[in-house]
């Protein structure tokens, strides 16, 4: 079966440090891959999806930005965090072509 | 990105009351998908339908892909407490079809 795994759980940074989160999948090939950011309270904004490995597409313009150097591994990073940074950060995977989309556990992250 | 507008916002409900949530879009999609979040976790699909005028059920829940496929609504039968959290619609549109967005949330309060 297939599995979503994202790290760390929860996360408080410095203004202005790096940050990389990380998201793999296991059990599928060619996934579909995403990052989506949620407000406290809010829905869930689509920040980047992937169709394949090297190949990113940004929905937003933000300090964000992601990386897929593996076919089953999805990065999210940023060289220098803003307070306005902070949420809670989900990835999530589909097959090829979309369809229903799985989500990892997320990752909360606060800007300080 | 793509707007999603969900009604209601939030519900408060006796046990064993019925519920019904529906999500409109600007424009049409091909696949539409419900998912219920609890707090700090991930959104956990629910239902997932493909077919313009689709009906399909899971236990309690019942939701429907408008004619138009520019609609979708949820129905929750006979509401237990369990049901609290929040339920997501989200959407793949017929064009950029990797892409998947999602409506604003609907907060549902169950009172045993």
């Amino acid at each position: 079966s297939q599995t979503i795994h994202q790290w760390p759980a929860t996360l408080v940074q410095p203004v202005g440090s790096p940050l990389s989160l990380e998201c793999t999948v296991e059990g599928t090939s060619n996934p579909n891959l995403y990052w989506y950011r949620q407000a406290a309270g809010r829905g869930l904004q689509l920040l980047f999806y992937s169709v394949g490995i090297g190949q990113i597409s940004s929905e937003v313009p933000q300090n964000l930005s992601a990386s897929r150097p593996q076919d089953r591994q999805f990065i999210l990073s940023s060289k220098k965090l803003l307070l306005s940074d902070s949420g809670f950060y989900l990835c999530a995977w589909s097959v090829l072509g979309g369809g229903e989309a799985f989500f990892g556990q997320g990752t909360r992250l606060t800007v300080v | 990105g793509q707007q999603l507008n969900q009604s209601p916002q939030s519900m408060f409900i006796q046990e064993g009351e019925d519920v019904s949530m529906n999500c409109t879009s600007s424009s049409i999609f091909n696949t539409w998908l419900w998912y219920k979040q609890d707090p700090g976790e991930g959104p956990v699909l629910l239902i997932a339908l493909y077919k313009a005028g689709e009906l399909t059920s899971n236990g309690r829940l019942t939701a429907q892909f408008g004619i138009t496929r520019k609609d979708s609504f949820l129905n929750i039968s006979a509401s237990i407490p369990s049901d609290v959290g929040i339920y997501f619609c989200a959407g793949q549109p017929l064009t950029g079809a990797n892409n998947l967005f999602f409506g604003t949330g609907t907060r549902l309060t169950v009172i045993p």
